[in-house]
C-alpha cells in the first residue's frame, strides 16, 4: 500500500471548517484512500473513502486532486467531538482482504 | 453500521497471568478479523490477521506463542496474551471484515471494536 504523509497535529476553532490534508503521491490507479478517525481510547472509526471524484457524507467532505497525490479531509463545521487522530490511509479497493496500515496520523484539536 | 464488540473493556492482572480478550462481530458474520495494538502516543500496529477455521497469519515480529489467536466461529476471535508481563501492557484492538457482497455491506470494509485496555502489573 502506498506511504502516506499527514501533519503531526491542527487546531481548528469550533463551528469552523477543519481541513486536514494528505500526501499519498506513491499511490497506484487501483489504491483508494480512506480516512478514520480515532478518539482517545476508543477504536478507529470509518468517515470516508474515494478513488478520484470528490466525495460527501453525513460527516465529512474528501477532495481528491486531480493527478490523486494528495487529498484533503473537511469537517464543515468542526465540534469539540471532532477532536481526535486522522487517519489517511491508502489501500487497495474494496474486496481486498488486506489489512489497514495506520501511519501517525494528524492530531485535530477543536478548540472552543 | 456493523457492530464489533470486545470484552472485557479494560483488564488489570497480575505478571505470569493469562489474559483473553474476546472481539465479536455482532450483526454480521466475519471470515476475517484483525488484531492491532496500540501503546500510549503511537499508532495502531497488526499484530496478526485472523481467519475462522484456519491458523492466524502473524506479523513479524509478534510472537505467536505469546499471543494465541483463536477464530473458531464466524462472529468470534479470540486473542490470549499468555504470561502476561509489564511491557505487554497496552491497547489491543480487533477489526472484522465486513464480508464483500453481503446485504448491508459497504466499502467501509472493516469494522472496529471499541478496545480493550490491558494492564499488566
Amino acid at each position: 500500500d502506498a506511504k502516506t504523509t499527514q501533519p503531526t497535529s491542527m487546531d481548528c476553532a469550533e463551528g469552523r471548517a477543519a481541513n486536514l490534508p494528505c500526501n499519498h503521491s506513491t499511490i497506484s490507479g487501483n489504491e483508494y484512500v480512506y480516512w478514520y478517525r480515532q478518539i482517545h481510547s476508543q477504536g478507529p472509526q470509518y468517515i470516508i473513502h474515494g478513488l478520484k471524484n470528490n466525495e460527501t457524507n453525513e460527516m465529512a467532505s474528501l477532495i481528491i486532486t486531480e493527478d490523486r497525490k494528495s487529498s484533503t479531509l473537511i469537517l464543515p463545521h468542526a465540534t469539540l467531538r471532532d477532536t481526535a487522530v486522522y487517519y489517511c490511509i491508502v489501500r487497495v479497493a474494496r474486496g481486498s482482504a488486506r489489512q489497514l496500515t495506520f501511519g501517525s496520523g494528524t492530531q485535530l484539536t477543536v478548540l472552543p | 453500521g456493523a457492530v464489533v464488540s470486545q470484552h472485557p473493556s479494560r483488564v488489570i492482572c497480575k505478571s505470569g497471568t493469562s489474559v483473553k480478550i474476546e472481539c465479536r462481530s455482532l450483526d454480521f458474520q466475519a471470515t476475517t478479523m484483525f488484531w492491532y495494538r496500540q501503546f500510549p502516543k503511537q499508532s495502531l500496529m497488526l499484530m496478526a490477521t485472523s481467519n475462522e477455521g484456519s491458523k492466524a497469519t502473524y506479523e513479524q515480529g509478534v510472537e505467536k506463542d505469546k499471543f494465541l489467536i483463536n477464530h473458531a466461529s464466524l462472529t468470534l476471535s479470540t486473542l490470549t496474551v499468555t504470561s502476561a508481563h509489564p511491557e505487554d501492557s497496552s491497547f489491543y484492538i480487533c477489526s472484522a471484515r465486513f464480508p464483500t457482497g453481503a446485504p448491508g455491506g459497504s466499502y467501509n470494509e472493516q469494522f472496529f471494536g471499541p478496545g480493550t485496555r490491558l494492564t499488566v502489573l
